[in-house]
């Protein structure tokens, strides 16, 4: 039972360069979020899923996109990435709105 | 914004001594959930106390929460070189769909 995985989990880019991390999960959650960790300020979220074939922004949603095709998997996109998205991010999921979260590994990734 | 502010930023103490870390917060809350982070790992899920609750634990700790003051402490009793690690308060709103406010979290250090 993989729980959250999350790929890649590092990658460097140069700016303008585009490119997509993918997190699934073998739980059968609905909800799932993509949150990025910065030194210092904790983890933000970026933008969230209630469920397949929805998405909604979080308090950081600027220069990044989001699908959830399938139940299972939430796709977190940099269309022309930044160097000030250099950050470490992480995907989580949980069943319903009042329960715990589990955690991917994280992505860290690195824009010149 | 971060809705949390923990305190202390980092702690350090011998193995055996108990650890105290503190949350507040800013709005209403439906639940605070306390996880944990080693270095380069997810957060790990270690207790979700909800809005009318006062007090849980789990083995070696116990979370309290003050909502008159939005607060929350979390005690972790008969510290071990192990449980070295980032902790990180995080509180959910009435109507989030289940998303979190991070603090920027507690850097413990248990020497043996």
């Amino acid at each position: 039972n993989a729980g959250v995985t999350q790929t890649p989990k590092f990658r460097v880019l140069k700016t303008g360069q585009s490119m997509t991390l993918l997190c699934a999960q073998d739980m059968n959650h609905e909800y799932m979020y993509w949150y990025r960790q910065d030194p210092g300020m904790g983890l933000r979220l970026i933008h969230y899923s209630v469920g397949e074939g929805t998405t909604a922004k979080g308090e950081v949603p600027d220069g990044y996109n989001v699908s959830r095709l399938k139940k299972q998997n939430f796709l977190l996109g940099l269309e022309s990435a930044a160097p000030s998205q250099t950050s470490v991010y992480f995907c989580a999921s949980t069943p319903t709105s009042n329960q715990p979260q589990h955690f991917g590994d994280g992505t860290r990734l690195s824009i010149l | 914004s971060q809705q949390g502010e923990e305190d202390p930023q980092a702690l350090s103490i011998q193995e055996g001594e108990n650890a105290t870390m503190n949350c507040s917060y800013k709005t209403s809350i439906n639940n605070l959930q306390w996880y944990r982070q080693n270095s380069g790992r997810g957060l790990v899920h270690l207790i979700l106390i909800r809005s009318n609750e006062r007090e849980k634990h789990s083995g070696r700790l116990r979370v309290t929460l003050d909502t008159s003051k939005k607060s929350s402490s979390l005690l972790i009793t008969a510290s071990r070189a192990a449980d070295t690690a980032s902790y990180f308060c995080a509180t959910a709103g009435g109507t989030s769909y289940g998303k979190l406010t991070f603090g920027q979290g507690t850097i413990l250090t248990v020497h043996p």
